[in-house]
Formats: structure tokens, sequence, C-alpha cells
């Protein structure tokens, strides 16, 4: 079955505290990204990888970082997490280089919660 | 003015009837337009993809898009009440290299029996 698979999917964690959220997916993708998503904000994205060893910044990078030694994982790591990061946070990928030519394909979400 | 611009609803149709969800975009340049449907606290599903202007059709969904004026809109026939989520439009602006996605904040649609 064709997934991204996140994890954990639930955190609570304290300030200042160093994390990593996982990222695997078995479809062979490229492209993959982090959004995270507020209220009235909606999905946000915070960094993509169009392939292996190639990383940039999405819309909103601050405090965060990732990194792709493999084509299927894509971790995202707050080093230093801060109650603003607070959030839903989704995992998602695509194939080819973009998201234009399929849209995006998402992880089942991890919700973290900063105190 | 946001980029992607969506009613927040909620929209209450009931059942059997027409659902209708619009989506305005501000980036003339944009070439591709999604619909998504999440479920609350699930992930975003695609549903529906255009390129062109006009309707695309899909079992009970249609999206039209009409890029002179900037709009993208998603019907839903026969609204049943699985269809009850919020529903995400995303356009690829070409603004930003043309290859990642902006959403709008969504609508939220509820089908009543």
């Amino acid at each position: 079955e064709a997934q991204v698979t996140q994890n954990p999917r639930y955190l609570i964690t304290v300030t200042g505290k160093k994390l990593t959220v996982t990222c695997s997916q078995n479809m062979n993708h490229e492209y993959m990204s982090w959004y995270r998503q507020d209220p009235g904000l909606g999905l946000r994205q915070i960094y993509y990888s169009m392939n292996v060893e190639v990383t940039d910044k999405g819309d909103v990078p601050e405090g965060y970082k990732v990194s792709r030694k493999e084509k299927r994982n894509f971790p995202l790591i707050l080093e230093s997490p801060s109650p603003n990061q607070t959030s839903l946070y989704f995992c998602a990928s695509s194939a080819g280089t973009g998201e234009a030519r399929s849209g995006a394909f998402f992880g089942q979400g991890t919700r973290l919660t900063v105190v | 003015q946001k980029e992607v611009e969506q009613n927040s609803g909620p929209l209450s149709v009931p059942e059997g009837a027409i659902a209708s969800l619009n989506c305005t975009y501000s980036d003339r340049g944009s070439q591709s337009f999604f619909w998504y449907r999440q479920y609350s606290g699930k992930s975003p599903e695609l549903i529906m993809s255009i390129y062109s202007n006009g309707d695309k059709e899909d079992g009970r969904f249609t999206a039209q898009l009409n890029k002179a004026s900037q709009y993208v809109s998603l019907l839903i026939r026969d609204s049943q009440p699985s269809d009850s989520a919020t529903y995400l439009c995303a356009v690829i602006p070409l603004a930003g290299g043309g290859n990642k996605l902006t959403f709008g904040t969504g609508t939220q649609l509820k089908v009543e029996l």
C-alpha cells in the first residue's frame, strides 16, 4: 500500500528539548516536504527536498531543520522547541521534482504540543 | 491579499443537494489546481486536480476552472453526510518557482440529514 508514515502521531514535550519527527514514504517519490497546519492560517510549507541531499526552505523554516540522506526518509528536527511550534505537522511526498504535476500525498500527521 | 482565498463556512446543505465550494487565487500565472478533503483530525486527501479552463468531472465531483477570473470551484452532487469535511483549495503559483502548493484555509462543509 502506498503510504507516507510519520512518527510519532502525538507528542508532548517541554521547551528546549530537542526532538525529531520521522517521515518515510514507499512510493519512490523524489519530492518530499513538511507542512504545519494552524487554525486560521492553513497549511504552510516548512521545508522541502527535491531529492537526496537537496533541501531548501519553505515559507516558515525558522526553528526547524531537515535532512535527506535517503530517498525514502525526510526527518524534521526541532533543536530547541518553543510553544509557538505547537501545531499539527504533516509530511508529504510527490512524484517528480515538485508538487505541480500531481499534488502532494500526505502522511497521517503529528500533533505536537510544546509546554 | 491572501494568495488563495476560501470562505471558511460552515456551508450547510441538505443530503442529496449540490454543494458548491469556491476558491479565488491571486497569482495569474498559476497553472495547477487541486482540491483536498480533510476530515477532522485527519490528513488532507487529494480528490480532484484541474489544469485547464473548463469542467472536469469525477464521479459526484466536478471541478471548474476559470483562469481569466482567477477562480476554481468544486461541485459535489448528491451530497452525503460522509462528505462533511473541510475542503482545501490548493494552487501552484508561478511566483516561487511554480513547483509547490499554496493552500487556502479551507471551507467547512456540513451535509445535514
